[in-house]
């Protein structure tokens, strides 16, 4: 079946640089598109940025500076890299599907990073 | 950007009453809205995809209406399990803006 988990640390330093992992099964990163993502806590999600099934990616304007997508097929993973981190960069960053129909329908459980000294 | 407003913020109801959640995009966003069910610690849900297609394996008390700017998610006859926060996303354009959300409590 189709599972989507993201991995990575949960305190990032302010300044420093996020890196995380979605790691996907039961579909192919060349036929489905991956987005991340965020949600700060008590707030309504923020899409981040798409890695498309043919390798293009696609940044929210608010975030193209900092960010950054890639991805290995061979292992079935997605990366996010974001720079630059301050505290409200801080909630739960998710990667979810991107089905040409349904959109985001299915998510990973989420990780939840905190910036903080 | 396309801004998603959400309301209620906050809902309680008791089990058995019929719930409505409405989100309103701030221009037209033909029918590409989805309704999204989050518990709490879990991943998002897809309920509802394109206003008002049903998504597989959801039970058919969830209901979406809705196009252009206006949208309402209904639950006709509220379960505990029900008890959640929904939000909605649109898909129309670039980029993909949410709801803030509404948390579904029982009275």
């Amino acid at each position: 079946q189709v599972q989507l988990k993201e991995s990575g640390p949960g305190l990032v330093q302010p300044s420093e640089t996020l890196s995380l992992t979605c790691t996907v099964s039961g579909f192919s990163l060349t036929s489905y598109s991956v987005s991340w993502v965020r949600q700060p806590s008590g707030k309504g999600p923020e899409w981040m940025g798409r890695m498309w099934y043919d390798g293009d990616t696609a940044y929210n304007s608010a975030l193209k500076s900092r960010l950054s997508i890639s991805r290995d097929t061979s292992k079935n993973q997605v990366f996010l890299k974001m720079n630059s981190l301050q505290t409200d960069d801080t909630g739960t960053y998710y990667c979810t599907r991107d089905h040409p129909i349904l959109r985001f329908d299915y998510w990973g459980q989420g990780v939840m990073v905190t910036v903080s000294s | 950007d396309i801004q998603m407003t959400q309301s209620p913020s906050f809902l309680s109801a008791s089990v058995g009453d019929r719930v409505t959640i409405n989100c309103k995009a701030s221009q037209n966003i033909n029918r590409y809205l989805n309704w999204y069910q989050q518990k709490l610690g879990e991943a998002p849900k897809l309920l509802i995809y394109n206003a008002n297609s049903l998504q597989t394996g959801i039970p058919s008390r969830f209901s979406g209406s809705g196009s252009g700017t206006d949208f309402t998610l209904t639950i006709s006859s509220l379960q505990p399990e029900d008890v959640a926060t929904y939000f909605c996303l649109q898909h129309n354009s670039w980029p993909r803006t949410f709801g803030a959300g509404t948390k579904l409590e029982l009275k």
